[in-house]
């Protein structure tokens, strides 16, 4: 059994760019969470796919958006880059959707310039 | 006002001491999840309950859903304790979470 998966690990982009993060989660997991954690604060609930379907959605802005793949792994991107998405960006698997334990992976930190 | 409120923000506390770490939510919850986060960003999720008590080794974590509260214990702490506890509901049937903004535990030998 493997455990949840993110890559990059570290990225670097600058204001205005696109990035694209990718999460591959555990495996008999159908339910994918992402969430933004700035420096010095609590994770904030990006959105949750289940089933390739986005289940849920916390207050960001349409520029968050995400897929979710038929082998559940999922992406999360972000167009326009702005300097405040500078954070550790952190995937979760968990099964069937909702209260269910929540794997994490160890996160990417992006920063932008 | 945070939907996830935790205390306190900052613990320190000698080897060996009892701890707890309080967690007060404002919302209606389907699960409610004890997380624990090292320097460098991984998180562990530590327990996950919507009634009662749950105990792991050292760890006790207790919810009353009346009171909208949530504690989490440490028996006999020891340095390797020292992190971030993070206390996050789920809401909404499961597809909303709300994180408290952690507290940071501090061991010393």
């Amino acid at each position: 059994e493997t455990g949840v998966t993110q890559s990059p690990t570290h990225l670097i982009k600058t204001r205005g760019q696109q990035v694209t993060l990718r999460c591959s989660s555990q495996s008999g997991h159908n339910t994918v969470s992402w969430y933004q954690q700035a420096l010095g604060q609590g994770p904030q609930f990006i959105f949750q796919y289940y089933r390739e379907e986005e289940n849920g959605r916390g207050n960001f802005p349409p520029r968050f958006s995400g897929l979710q793949f038929p082998n559940y792994s999922s992406e999360l991107n972000v167009n326009a880059l702005e300097l405040d998405d500078s954070a550790l960006y952190l995937c979760a698997s968990s099964s069937a959707g909702a209260a269910y334990e929540q794997y994490f992976g160890p996160g990417t930190r992006l920063t932008v310039t | 006002k945070n939907e996830v409120e935790q205390s306190p923000q900052n613990l320190t506390a000698q080897e060996g001491e009892f701890i707890t770490i309080n967690c007060s939510y404002s919302v209606g919850i389907s699960a409610l999840h004890w997380l624990q986060q090292h320097p460098g960003g991984g998180i562990v999720s530590l327990f996950m309950l919507s009634s009662g008590k749950k105990k792991h080794g050292r760890l006790i974590a207790t919810i009353n859903i009346q009171e909208k509260h949530s504690s989490l214990h440490i028996t006999a702490s020891h340095p390797r304790d020292s992190a971030v506890y993070i206390c996050a509901v789920e809401s909404g049937g499961g597809n909303q979470f709300y994180f408290g903004t952690g507290t940071s535990l501090t061991v010393i030998p």
